[in-house]
């Protein structure tokens, strides 16, 4: 595997369910990221973790819990979500600090959440 | 905070020039992005600019003016597979994370 995966590709949940995103990259970066994106609105940084640990958390509501076990995986919980949040959610690694240079963020394919 | 401002489609030949213009204002600025989307692919990277000028990368090219709050991404001998989401981005000067903030997207379309 290269880059960064993200399992699974698609999911549908009921709002009672409780799932988790999963998120692995091989480009040993040391910073993760996931973001959220929905038709016609911009792409939506969620949460981020550098050196495993959380340094933002962009005022997400607590049903999303993120979990960063080591630099190269990342998941995402999900727990009785609502129906606007169906969307694309997507993570990306990149390396920290960005001292010099553009250290750009990598993207996974994405995971296309529907909540019935 | 950041805004960024961004066309939300255009419509370009093939063969053809087209630029896309993005502009920002932000309370920090360390670097913009250049980002490509294709229908339910990831983004991949395009460009980065910290300084102003152009910066060159084959048939794309991006440019920057951190006075103006302004940057354009260039597209030369427009190709049908051209045809994608253009994404622009802010990094800010916040520590911890290199954090982008994105404007929604121009949807370029590359017509025969």
């Amino acid at each position: 595997e290269t880059g960064v995966t993200q399992t699974p590709r698609h999911l549908v949940m009921g709002m009672t369910n409780k799932k988790s995103l999963k998120c692995e990259q091989h480009l040993g970066h040391n910073a993760m990221y996931w973001y959220k994106q929905s038709a016609k609105k911009p792409l939506e940084l969620m949460f981020v973790y550098s050196l495993e640990e959380r340094v933002e958390n962009n005022s997400v509501p607590s049903r999303f819990s993120p979990e960063c076990p080591n630099s190269s995986h990342l998941f995402l919980h999900l727990h009785t979500l609502q129906p606007e949040d169906s969307a694309l959610y997507l993570c990306a690694s990149s390396q920290d600090p960005t001292s010099g240079g553009a250290n750009e963020q990598f993207f996974g394919p994405g995971t296309r959440l529907t909540v019935l | 905070g950041q805004n960024i401002d961004q066309p939300t489609e255009m419509t370009a030949t093939e063969g053809a020039i087209v630029q896309i213009n993005c502009t920002y204002q932000t309370s920090g600025f360390n670097g913009l992005f250049w980002y490509q989307q294709h229908a339910g692919e990831a983004p991949t990277f395009l460009s980065y600019n910290v300084l102003d000028g152009l910066e060159e990368k084959g048939r794309f090219s991006s440019f920057l003016s951190r006075s103006k709050g302004y940057s354009y991404l260039l597209l030369k001998e427009l190709q049908m597979k051209d045809s994608a989401s253009y994404l622009c981005a802010v990094r800010g000067l916040t520590g911890g994370g290199n954090k982008l903030t994105f404007g929604t997207g121009t949807q370029l379309k590359v017509e025969l």
